[in-house]
């Protein structure tokens, strides 16, 4: 079964510094990996995606993500944050068996930019 | 496209009542799923559908849920009867595959 980790329920950062959050999932088989961002009382918008080919997947907003199969782990990077970055980002893998595309998220980091 | 549409965006009902939210995917897409947001679960994977038929709705936590999708465009989740402890947010998204569109969600609130 497809699960996805992420360590960091809170990550403070200042602004205009660089930020890493960190996913790790579990799978058996080939998967699709995101980062989905969510603002206040918003639904869940995509950040970027990795399917396959490069694995360093650059994103909206300056975010880009690393995809490490030998670890399996997909960080999200940002080298210098700003205040409106303040949101809880979601990692989430999907594909699965029988060409399934069931999406699993994990539970989210809350990152806070401090001026 | 007008992106998924979730109605209502919020409700508000008295325990036991019957709940139903609703969502309008994305034209074309063929996959639909619903989640709950909860601060102590985060986001959970209630159940989905592919081109109409439920796939796997082993995240459906109590026989008081359930959901349907008779058709392409259309798909309701409904709690009968609801609880307290169902309060939440809860989130529709479809995708072809590669992407998931979210819509704005349903701030459920049972008192």
């Amino acid at each position: 079964a497809q699960s996805v980790t992420q360590l960091d329920s809170q990550v403070p950062v200042f602004e205009e510094a660089p930020v890493e959050l960190r996913c790790n999932y579990s799978s058996s088989v080939s998967v699709y990996l995101f980062w989905y961002v969510q603002y206040p009382n918003q639904g869940l918008q995509l950040l970027l995606k990795y399917l396959s080919g490069s694995t360093l997947v650059k994103g909206i907003n300056g975010f880009e993500a690393e995809f490490n199969k030998s670890q399996t782990s997909f960080h999200l990077r940002k080298p210098s944050v700003h205040i409106s970055d303040t949101a809880e980002y979601f990692c989430a893998v999907s594909k699965g068996t029988s060409g399934t595309y069931k999406y699993i998220f994990g539970t989210g980091t809350r990152l806070k930019v401090l001026a | 496209d007008a992106g998924v549409i979730q109605s209502p965006r919020h409700e508000v009902t008295e325990m036991g009542q019957e709940v139903t939210l609703r969502c309008k995917p994305i034209s074309g897409h063929d996959y639909l799923f619903w989640y709950r947001q909860t601060m102590m679960r985060g986001l959970e994977l209630l159940i989905y559908f592919n081109n109409n038929v439920p796939i796997d709705d082993s995240g459906m936590p109590e026989d008081r849920f359930s959901a349907k999708m008779p058709n392409a465009s259309f798909s309701t989740l409904k709690i009968q009867p609801s609880e307290p402890r169902d309060s939440a947010v809860y989130f529709c998204a479809s995708t072809m595959r590669a992407e998931a569109f979210f819509g704005q969600g349903t701030r459920l609130t049972v008192v």
